[in-house]
Formats: C-alpha cells, sequence, structure tokens
C-alpha cells in the first residue's frame, strides 16, 4: 500500500517550453501533496506544498509564476514548469499524505529528471 | 528551531559487519520520525514510523529504535544491496530531513 507514481520518469525539453510532471497516489487518497526538488549528493528541497481544491503554498525563493501546482483531485497533483530554461534542469520529487490514519506519513514517488536544452 | 541531525555523513562497511546510523532531533510537539532509503535517481522508500520512546521496528536487516533524543537504524549483517543514503525525517507540518548517511557495504 502507499504508492505514489510519478509521470513522465525523464523528460527533455527545449528552453522556452512548459512541461508538465503529474503525481498521483495510487491507493489512498492524498489531502496534501508536496513537490521536491534535489540536485546531485544533495538533500531534498521543499518547492511547494498543495492540498486539495486549495492554492498551493510556495516556499521562500520558488517562483509561483515559473512552477504551477494544481492539486485537482485527492489522488492527482501536477507541476508545470513553464517556459523552462537550463537551470530548471533537476530532479523533481512528488510526496503524499493522506490525512487520515497514520496522518503524518508522506509516501514519495519515484521521481522525474527534467533537462531543459 | 527544530532540526534533525545525521551522523555519520556517510558509512563503508564490509558484507556482514553490523553497525548503526544515528539521527538525533529537537522538535517541538513531535508527531513521529520516518527512516527513508533513498537510491541514486529515485524517490525516497518509506522505512519505517517511530511514534514514542521505546519504540522499535524491524524490517529484514534493518532495526529502527527511539529514545527522546534520538533514533538509531541498526544494520545487521549488512549486504551490497543495502547500500543505498538513508534519511531520517520529523514531520512538522513539512518533513525536517536530516543530511542523510551515504552507507556503502562491499562484498
Amino acid at each position: 500500500g502507499a504508492v505514489v507514481s510519478q509521470h513522465p520518469s525523464w523528460v527533455i525539453c527545449k528552453s522556452g517550453t512548459s512541461v508538465k510532471i503529474e503525481c498521483r497516489s495510487l491507493d489512498f487518497q492524498a489531502t496534501t501533496m508536496f513537490w521536491y526538488r534535489q540536485f546531485p549528493k544533495q538533500s531534498l528541497m521543499l518547492m511547494a506544498t498543495s492540498n486539495e481544491g486549495s492554492k498551493a503554498t510556495y516556499e521562500q525563493g520558488v517562483e509561483k509564476d515559473k512552477f504551477l501546482i494544481n492539486h485537482a483531485s485527492l489522488t492527482l497533483s501536477t507541476l508545470t514548469v513553464t517556459s523552462a530554461h537550463p537551470e530548471d534542469s533537476s530532479f523533481y520529487i512528488c510526496s503524499a499524505r493522506s490525512g487520515t490514519v497514520r496522518a503524518y506519513e508522506q509516501y514519495f514517488g519515484p521521481g522525474t529528471r527534467l533537462t531543459v536544452t | 528551531e527544530d532540526q534533525v541531525t545525521q551522523s555519520p555523513e556517510a558509512l563503508r562497511l564490509q558484507e556482514g559487519e553490523s553497525s548503526s546510523l544515528n539521527c538525533s532531533y529537537t522538535v517541538s510537539g513531535l508527531r513521529g520520525l520516518f527512516w527513508y532509503r533513498q537510491d541514486p535517481g529515485k524517490g525516497p522508500e518509506f522505512l519505517f514510523t517511530l511514534y514514542s520512546a521505546g519504540e522499535e521496528k524491524e524490517k529484514e536487516r534493518l532495526k529502527a529504535t527511539l529514545t527522546k533524543k534520538e533514533s538509531f537504524l541498526h544494520i545487521t549483517a549488512p549486504k551490497p544491496e543495502d547500500s543505498a543514503t538513508y534519511l531520517c525525517a520529523a514531520p512538522t507540518g513539512k518533513l525536517i530531513f536530516g543530511q542523510g548517511t551515504e552507507l556503502s557495504v562491499k562484498p
């Protein structure tokens, strides 16, 4: 149980284009989802927190107009990187929390490798 | 300020050589302490939740314990496939992660 999927697992896009990453909780309802970014050999950096049906809360320094987050249902959140640039190349990981039994446990997706050329 | 600190940063073991990883925390109103395993190029894999001092959880060669100030992840007779980065984290609305311990087990 507690499986989180991400799609795609890797994506290459050209500078200036937008790319959407999906995060799904497969066997539980996720009242809260989180998006992280991770650089090589570094810890996970929280980008934003989203609750189903509400606007996402972004961490300080994260551009909300560049990283659009939508948590439209209890099983799906999307991250859209708009007008991507090479510096946006990174490993993006989502996580989900059910908010009910074992309310604080967070389960992570497998990650999406984004390369902007 | 809530804080989670892991040690050592890196640990090299021979196959079969048991050891422990440490996670010390100062978190007000602790709602659990999580352990994850992360392999290169993958998202963290959930291992354990510990809720109260004295609690222990086991999974294969791994055993996690919790005191009022720290948690230990004991690895008994590790194998090369146990090589990974092990993360501990405390939930405070969002997760506060330690820096991780990179474990390498050589055959």
